[in-house]
């Protein structure tokens, strides 16, 4: 059974700091792993998406990387804004039938990451 | 084009009453997921379904939970004579066949 472990449980940093979010999951038979973000009341915005076969994606501030082998990933997160203070969710989705996704998501805990001015 | 559309954003049921949750995908998606967050806990996968079929229900409570998705029409998830423990997001999401999950801004379920 699939577990996505996420660490930590809470982060509070001062603006501009550079800071690591980790997620850790038990089974690395996955297709692809996302990072979103949840603000409180709201749904889920996809930031990232890793394909099993890649290692890293990046977008604007945001890096996440991925080590299927040691079931592992990490979101990198430059210069963090206020703005960026949010809930964020690791989810891997597993391999379907014929080798392809199957949208069936494991996510974590979530981390909650408070960027104060 | 319109997202994921959820509705209502917040249902307020006594015990023992029914809620209906309802999902529209986002066009040409024929794939719908119902996710369910409960507090302090993390989104747990309830129901994969497409058009008119259910695919995977693994995740679903077996009693008073169902969920449809008609050849026309959103998509229902159903719970029948509520308990507190009911209580939670429920979020759909989206997706064409081996494509990215888009996720709704959820319904919030309360039960008194």
């Amino acid at each position: 059974k699939q577990e996505v472990t996420q660490i930590p449980a809470a982060l509070s940093v001062p603006e501009g700091e550079n800071l690591v979010l980790n997620c850790s999951f038990t089974d690395s038979a996955i297709y692809n792993l996302q990072w979103f973000r949840q603000d409180p009341g709201k749904g889920l915005t996809s930031l990232l998406l890793i394909q099993s076969s890649q290692r890293e994606q990046t977008s604007g501030r945001l890096n996440a990387s991925l080590d299927k082998s040691s079931g592992r990933s990490t979101l990198y997160i430059a210069a963090s804004q206020p703005g960026d203070s949010a809930t964020y969710l690791c989810a891997v989705q597993v391999r379907g039938a014929g080798g392809t996704s199957y949208g069936k998501l494991t996510f974590g805990q979530g981390t909650i990451l408070t960027v104060h001015p | 084009n319109a997202g994921v559309m959820q509705n209502p954003r917040h249902l307020v049921r006594r015990r023992g009453q029914e809620a209906r949750l309802r999902c529209s995908p986002m066009k040409g998606h024929s794939h719908v997921y119902w996710y369910r967050q409960l507090p302090e806990e993390g989104l747990k996968f309830m129901v994969y379904l497409q058009k008119e079929n259910i695919i995977d229900e693994s995740g679903m409570p077996k009693e008073r939970f169902s969920a449809e998705f008609p050849k026309e029409g959103p998509s229902i998830l159903r719970i029948q004579q509520v308990v507190r423990g009911d209580s939670a997001a429920y979020f759909c999401a989206s997706s064409v066949q081996g494509g990215k999950l888009f996720f709704g801004s959820g319904t919030q379920l309360s039960v008194l």
